[in-house]
């Protein structure tokens, strides 16, 4: 069975510093992995995914993740951080057939200060 | 990119009433469509998985005949919830895609249900 660990439940950080949101997944073949940014009340985003490829991802917003298979990691990144970054983020894992329904991360609350 | 309505996006019932949600794809055939459900400051859960014309594949522990899944027509799936209770109070979503490997899965802006 698929899952996804996102270790941190809160992270503060002040505004123009650079953030990493940390996600881990179990799966045993390749997986698809997934980046969504959800606001309070809101439905989700996708910022980024990875299929195959470039293991370093560009997405909206300014955010990128890395595909580590060796850690089993699928970390979120970004340089500098702006105040109207502050939301909900859930890393997700699906599977590589037709159905590829989505296994979800905890989520992470990025609070950011001014 | 391909946009997922779903309505309404609040409602509040009482118990022991049925509430209807729909999921519609807008500019896309959706094969498939996905229910989850979010407590509040909890991730998503998936419920059911349904395919356009065929039955709705529930996960464990999610009750299909409270949770009623109609998948009649490839832009449109409905989660009926049955005789709903103050637990059933959750913040539900749905996604769809075209069938296919290296396809992603499109969000609804979600429903928040309430029931007094």
């Amino acid at each position: 069975a698929q899952s996804v660990t996102q270790p941190d439940i809160h992270i503060t950080v002040s505004e123009g510093a650079s953030l990493e949101l940390r996600c881990n997944y179990s799966y045993g073949a390749t997986p698809y992995l997934f980046w969504y940014v959800q606001s309070p009340g809101q439905g989700l985003q996708l910022l980024l995914k990875y299929f195959s490829g470039d293991t370093l991802v560009q997405g909206i917003k300014g955010f990128e993740a890395e595909f580590k298979r060796s850690q089993s990691s699928f970390n979120l990144r970004k340089p500098s951080v702006h105040w109207s970054d502050a939301a909900e983020y859930f890393c997700a894992v699906g599977s590589n057939n037709a159905g590829n329904m989505l296994t979800f991360g905890g989520g992470t609350r990025l609070m950011v200060k001014p | 990119g391909a946009v997922v309505s779903q309505h309404p996006s609040r409602v509040i019932c009482k118990s022991g009433t049925s509430v209807k949600i729909e999921c519609r794809s807008l500019d896309f055939q959706a094969t498939t469509m996905f229910w989850y459900r979010q407590f509040p400051k909890q991730s998503l859960m998936l419920m059911a998985t349904s395919n356009e014309g065929s039955k709705a594949t529930y996960e464990q522990g999610v009750e299909k005949d409270k949770f009623l899944i109609n998948h009649a027509s490839l832009t449109l799936s409905t989660l009926t919830v049955t005789s709903a209770h103050p637990e059933d109070s959750s913040f539900y979503i749905c996604s769809a895609k075209v069938g296919g490997r290296d396809t992603e899965a499109f969000f609804g802006q979600g429903t928040r249900l309430t029931v007094v």
